[in-house]
């Protein structure tokens, strides 16, 4: 069974320009995360996706920031206009059962994201 | 403010010792406690976790002590071995739905 995948592995892009990362979760998972980790810190919670669904967003730090996941299956992550400051590496992470919180949470590779 | 945090960023141990990692938590609303492990260029991987019904909790050589009253938990590995070598993360989660809070990491070094 395929992990958890996410595109791209890397991304470098220039400040003021826009990003989409994908996160594609396991197979059959209704919950669906989003996670940062800024400058070797630790690991922050984004928002949480129940199928299509936003359950809870509110670690996202700001309007630049618009995750989506239509029809419950794969999510993106798009930055607009993209700050120095959003630089780090952000984390996908998918559990399987809607309504059970300690559910295993099953983390991809992550995307790192290179403002300059 | 953190609210789970690894005060030890890095830690080195001989192979065949025992590891000891640390994590200490301020939200007293925290009642399940996970461990993870985290390669370079790869997610971190679920290692151990542990109920606030508990004290402990061992699997192999992973052993997750759980201190309420400290709000302080420690991860113990032994023996050490290179390939435990990573970062270790320590989350909690409570009633505020499936959001995992993470500490910084510690950095494992395991010398043969």
């Amino acid at each position: 069974e395929a992990g958890v995948t996410q595109f791209p592995s890397h991304s470098v892009i220039e400040k003021g320009q826009t990003v989409t990362l994908r996160c594609d979760p396991i197979s059959g998972h209704d919950n669906l995360y989003w996670y940062r980790r800024v400058m070797g810190k630790e690991i922050k919670f984004l928002l949480h996706f129940v199928k299509e669904s936003k359950q809870d967003e509110s670690g996202m730090p700001n309007n630049r920031f618009l995750a989506e996941r239509t029809g419950g299956t794969y999510s993106t992550l798009k930055v607009q206009p993209a700050e120095l400051e959003d630089s780090g590496v952000y984390f996908c992470a998918s559990s399987q059962v809607a309504g059970q919180p300690r559910d295993e949470q099953f983390f991809g590779p992550g995307t790192r994201l290179t403002v300059l | 403010d953190q609210q789970v945090k690894q005060n030890s960023p890095s830690l080195s141990v001989q192979e065949g010792r025992i590891s000891i990692l640390n994590c200490d938590y301020t939200n007293s609303m925290f009642d399940y406690f996970l461990w993870y492990k985290k390669y370079p260029a790869e997610g971190p991987t679920f290692l151990i976790s542990i109920s606030s019904i508990k004290d402990k909790n061992e699997d192999g050589r992973f052993t997750v002590f759980l201190n309420k009253s400290a709000k302080h938990l420690s991860l113990h590995i032994v023996p050490s071995q290179p390939g435990d070598s990573a970062v270790y993360f320590c989350a909690a989660n409570g009633d505020a739905g499936n959001m995992l809070t993470f500490g910084g990491g510690t950095r494992l070094m395991v010398k043969p």
